[in-house]
């Protein structure tokens, strides 16, 4: 079985400063990893995605992850906050099944 | 094209009343899904297709019914609607699995 955890709950930076939030994932063998941001009252929108080719995946919007199957970590990373980027953020996971498993989901607030 | 369209965005209904949502995609997708998405916990996947004719349960299928009679409607019935059922409710289209998924923007359902 596979799972998804997303170690913080509620994030808060200041505009212009960097963006972490971090997400541990849980399979038997390499997934395929996905982030997706959703912006309130909205459907979600896929950030980026790993699936099995280089490491450093670039996004869009200036997000980037990185791939470290040693730790089982996917964390999504931003050099700069803008306040455009406050939304709630999903790391997922598919696996063999066909099916996608949802990380809780990782709340970003913008500070001026 | 449109995406993935759902209606309606908003539906209030009495405890055993029955309705369905419906979902479409015109990007001619084989792969469709509906999920819930509640507080705290992410996105929850309720039945998927595969294709046309094919459907399966996923994670919290009790009290939901689906079919998929096209490659471009897949909806979600609720057989008789309980207050456990409030949730906004999400449909999605890919390609294949570990393809991005597309996200209708969401139905949000409350049972009195």
């Amino acid at each position: 079985a596979q799972s998804v955890t997303q170690l913080d709950s509620h994030v808060s930076v200041s505009e212009g400063t960097p963006v972490l939030l971090r997400c541990n994932y849980s399979s038997s063998y390499s997934p395929s990893l996905f982030w997706y941001v959703q912006h309130p009252n909205k459907g979600l929108q896929l950030l980026l995605k790993y699936t099995s080719a280089a490491t450093l995946v670039k996004g869009i919007n200036g997000f980037e992850a990185e791939f470290k199957k040693s730790e089982t970590s996917f964390h999504l990373t931003k050099p700069s906050a803008h306040m455009s980027d406050a939304a709630e953020y999903f790391c997922v996971s598919s696996g063999s099944a066909r099916q996608l498993t949802f990380g809780s989901g990782t709340q970003l607030t913008v500070l001026p | 094209n449109a995406g993935v369209t759902q209606t309606p965005k908003f539906q209030v209904l009495k405890t055993g009343q029955s309705m369905t949502l419906q979902c479409a995609q015109d990007m001619n997708h084989e792969y469709m899904s509906w999920y819930r998405q509640d507080p705290g916990m992410g996105l929850r996947l309720i039945h998927y297709s595969v294709g046309a004719g094919i459907t399966d349960q996923g994670e919290v299928p009790n009290g939901y019914n689906v079919s998929r009679s096209t490659t471009e409607d897949f909806p979600l019935r609720l057989l008789s609607a309980a207050p456990s059922q409030t949730s906004v409710y999400f449909c999605a289209s890919s390609r294949d699995r570990s393809y991005e998924q597309y996200f209708g923007p969401g139905t949000r359902l409350t049972v009195t």
